[in-house]
C-alpha cells in the first residue's frame, strides 16, 4: 500500500476515444504529479498540482487534459490520443514542493492506443 | 532541462554479489531520492538523502549523498533474487523545484 491509488490498472482505448484517468492520495500531501514512462526514457513529467492549483505544465500536449478538484484527486482527461501516447502513466504525490520533500507514486496506468 | 546521468544502464550479477551504481548531474542537487521499480508496477521510494557527504543505510541498500552535491551512489549488498527491477535516482536542484529522474539502472539477479 502505498498510499497513492490509479485507477485503472490497465487502459486500451482507440484514438477517437475518450477516457479519464484517476489517481486519489490518502497521505494527506498538497502536491500532485502526472508523470510519462515510456519504454527506455526517462521518466517525463507532464503536469505539476500544488493546493489544486497548476504550477507546471511541461509543454504537454491538449489532447492530455489534467484536473485537479481538491489536493486528493487527481484526473488525467484523454481525448483523441495517438498510438505513440501508449506508455505507463504515473501519479506521484508529495507534501508540497519544498527541495526537500519526497515523491511517492501510485501504481501506474498501463495505456495503450490502438 | 537538468538531466542525472545514471550508470550502469544495466547490471547482470549473480545472486550474492554486492551492486553500485550512481547519478551525476552539471549542477547542485538539494535532495537525492532513490527509488525502485518492480515491473508493471510504480516506483518505490528506497532511501532519501539530504545533505552533502549523508551515508543511509535501508537494510542490505546504502546510498551515498555525494559531498560535491553533484552526485550520489546505490549499494546493494549481497544481492537476492527479488532485488530485480529498475532503480531510478531523483533530486531537486538548488536553483529548481521539478524532481529530476535519472534514465534507470535495469538490475538482474541471476539464482
Amino acid at each position: 500500500e502505498t498510499g497513492v491509488t490509479q485507477t485503472p490498472r490497465h487502459l486500451v482505448m482507440g484514438m477517437t476515444n475518450k477516457k479519464s484517468l484517476k489517481c486519489e492520495q490518502h497521505l494527506g500531501h498538497n502536491a500532485m504529479y502526472w508523470y510519462k514512462q515510456s519504454a527506455k526514457k526517462p521518466l517525463e513529467l507532464m503536469f505539476v498540482y500544488n493546493f489544486k492549483e497548476q504550477t507546471e505544465n511541461n509543454s504537454v500536449p491538449s489532447r492530455f487534459s489534467p484536473e485537479c478538484p481538491n489536493s486528493s484527486h487527481l484526473f488525467l482527461h484523454l481525448h483523441t490520443l495517438q498510438p505513440e501516447d501508449s506508455a505507463l502513466y504515473l501519479c506521484a504525490s508529495s507534501q508540497g514542493l519544498r527541495r526537500d520533500t519526497e515523491a511517492f507514486f501510485g501504481q501506474g496506468t498501463r495505456l495503450t492506443v490502438v | 532541462g537538468q538531466q542525472l546521468n545514471q550508470s550502469p544502464q544495466s547490471m547482470f550479477i549473480q545472486e550474492g554479489e554486492d551492486v553500485s551504481m550512481n547519478c551525476t548531474s552539471s549542477s547542485i542537487f538539494n535532495t537525492w531520492l532513490w527509488y525502485k521499480q518492480d515491473p508493471g508496477e510504480g516506483p518505490v521510494l528506497l532511501i532519501a538523502l539530504y545533505k552533502a557527504g549523508e551515508l543511509t543505510s535501508n537494510g542490505r541498500l546504502t546510498a551515498q549523498f555525494g559531498i560535491t552535491r553533484k552526485d550520489s551512489f546505490l549499494n546493494i549488498s549481497a544481492s537476492i533474487p527479488s532485488d530485480v527491477g529498475i532503480y531510478f535516482c531523483a533530486g531537486f536542484e538548488t536553483s529548481g523545484s521539478r524532481l529530476t529522474f535519472g534514465e534507470g539502472t535495469q538490475l538482474t539477479v541471476n539464482p
